[in-house]
């Protein structure tokens, strides 16, 4: 079965440059997550989009955006990164609850950031 | 806010034990509760999902339990194996928005199983 697809998996920039992370939901899944877990912490929840409008918003730093297009993926913009934002980038994807019924989310292998 | 709980935050135990692992949340208006686990540096794997309709889900070994009223989920391991030893993460998610509700994770139990 399709899973959610991320890339690339690993990435290593140096500070105050950008990065672009992309995220291919489950086919049919019109609901995309990006979540960012430090070394030892558990995934913090950053931001999410329905059906190509943002649902939620968490603890996403103004250096970074997102969107999703059309055919549903996603990409995360990051901008003048800095030494902090090195971490695991998740995105997990799921069926909306428009049917009234809310799947499971289903999480990537994740993009390892390292900003040296 | 929502507060998410996982005691303990490391668990050994040898081959063969039953494994508990618990998750307390302080908002009971939840719309369902996932049980994930990850390897180390790796993705998160879904292994139970619970709406908040429902008490318990069962697939092979795992059984998850929901007690909405006491804010609180436990996920069993039975008969557990070396295979097992990993971290267990719950997630919730609130009734808040019409789709794409964040999920809200507990700090995670740490399991080591040995042989």
């Amino acid at each position: 079965a399709a899973g959610v697809i991320q890339s690339p998996r690993h990435l290593i920039k140096e500070k105050r440059e950008t990065a672009t992370l992309k995220c291919y939901p489950i086919p049919r899944h019109d609901t995309v997550y990006w979540y960012q877990q430090g070394p030892g912490q558990d995934p913090q929840f950053l931001i999410s989009f329905y059906e190509k409008m943002q649902s939620d918003k968490g603890s996403i730093p103004d250096r970074f955006s997102a969107q999703q297009f059309s055919d549903y993926h996603s990409e995360l913009n990051m901008s003048s990164l800095e030494l902090g934002d090195s971490a695991l980038y998740f995105c997990a994807s799921s069926l909306g609850r428009a049917g009234g019924v809310d799947t499971e989310a289903f999480f990537g292998q994740g993009t390892r950031l390292t900003v040296v | 806010k929502q507060e998410v709980t996982q005691i303990p935050a490391a668990l050994s135990v040898p081959e063969g034990e039953n494994l508990v692992l618990n998750c307390s949340f302080t908002d009971s208006a939840i719309y369902n509760l996932q049980w994930f686990r990850q390897d180390p540096g790796k993705g998160l794997t879904s292994l139970l999902l619970i709406q908040s309709s429902q008490r318990e889900q069962t697939s092979g070994r795992l059984n998850a339990s929901l007690d909405k009223s006491s804010g609180r989920s436990t996920l069993y391991i039975a008969a557990s194996q070396p295979g097992d030893s990993a971290t267990y993460l719950c997630a919730l998610t609130l009734m808040i928005k019409a789709a794409g509700n964040k999920l809200t994770f507990g700090g995670g139990t740490r399991v080591l199983v040995k042989p």
